[in-house]
């Protein structure tokens, strides 16, 4: 397996512009996580998806962003608008099970806002 | 609320100059504690999981393990590819959240 494919790997963009972030799980992984990591905050957990169903949303930081999973191969994480302070480290992970701390991490998608 | 300390937040070794990171945490029913390493540019990577106090892993330089209130990851004659940040992450009661600490970045020098 590929391991967990994000695109794009580098973003820059004007605040108040939409960002769109993908992510695509290793197959037959159930659980999906979207992370967020700063110099500031480290890794925070943004929400968490099982069977495609998001379960726990608390870590979004505000309505400007939402997230989806409409398949079991595929999510998206959205900014819109975006904002200076949005400006990180992507991460999505994926697991096998609910009990299991093993997530495999994709290779992070860094959002530049200016 | 969960939380999770890493000491010390930089640590800087020569080749060989073995040493050890901190991770200390405070859950409410420990669930498993787990190390990651994180190279630059990359995501986390799964190193342990440990479950119980007096639990011990190991890989090749590296040994985990676990008391009731911290962790300790053990570097043996460290060489400059174990250069990274070390993460720690403990889950919540529900078992899906992880709560990861800031890390210990780590550099060996040759």
């Amino acid at each position: 397996d590929a391991g967990v494919i994000q695109s794009p790997r580098h973003e820059v963009t004007e605040m108040g512009q939409e960002v769109t972030l993908r992510c695509k799980p290793i197959s037959g992984h159930d659980y999906l996580f979207w992370y967020r990591q700063t110099m500031m905050r480290g890794l925070e957990l943004l929400i968490y998806f099982n069977n495609n169903v998001p379960i726990d949303d608390s870590g979004m930081p505000e309505d400007r962003f939402s997230a989806k999973m409409p398949n079991a191969s595929f999510s998206t994480l959205k900014i819109q608008p975006s904002e200076p302070r949005d400006s990180a480290v992507y991460f999505c992970a994926s697991s096998l099970g609910r009990d299991t701390g093993e997530l495999f991490f994709g290779e992070g998608s860094r959002l530049t806002v200016l | 609320e969960d939380q999770v300390t890493q000491s010390p937040e930089a640590l800087r070794l020569q080749e060989g100059e073995s040493s050890s990171l901190n991770c200390s945490y405070t859950v409410s029913g420990l669930r498993g504690l787990f190390w990651y390493r994180q190279d630059p540019g990359k995501g986390p990577e799964f190193l342990f999981t440990l479950y119980s106090a007096g639990e011990e892993k190991e890989k090749e330089r590296l040994k985990a393990t676990l008391t009731k209130k911290e962790s300790f990851l053990h570097i043996t004659a460290p060489k400059p590819e174990d250069s990274a940040t070390y993460l720690c992450a403990v889950p919540s009661s529900s078992g899906s959240r992880l709560t990861f600490g800031e890390g210990t970045q780590l550099t060996v020098n040759p």
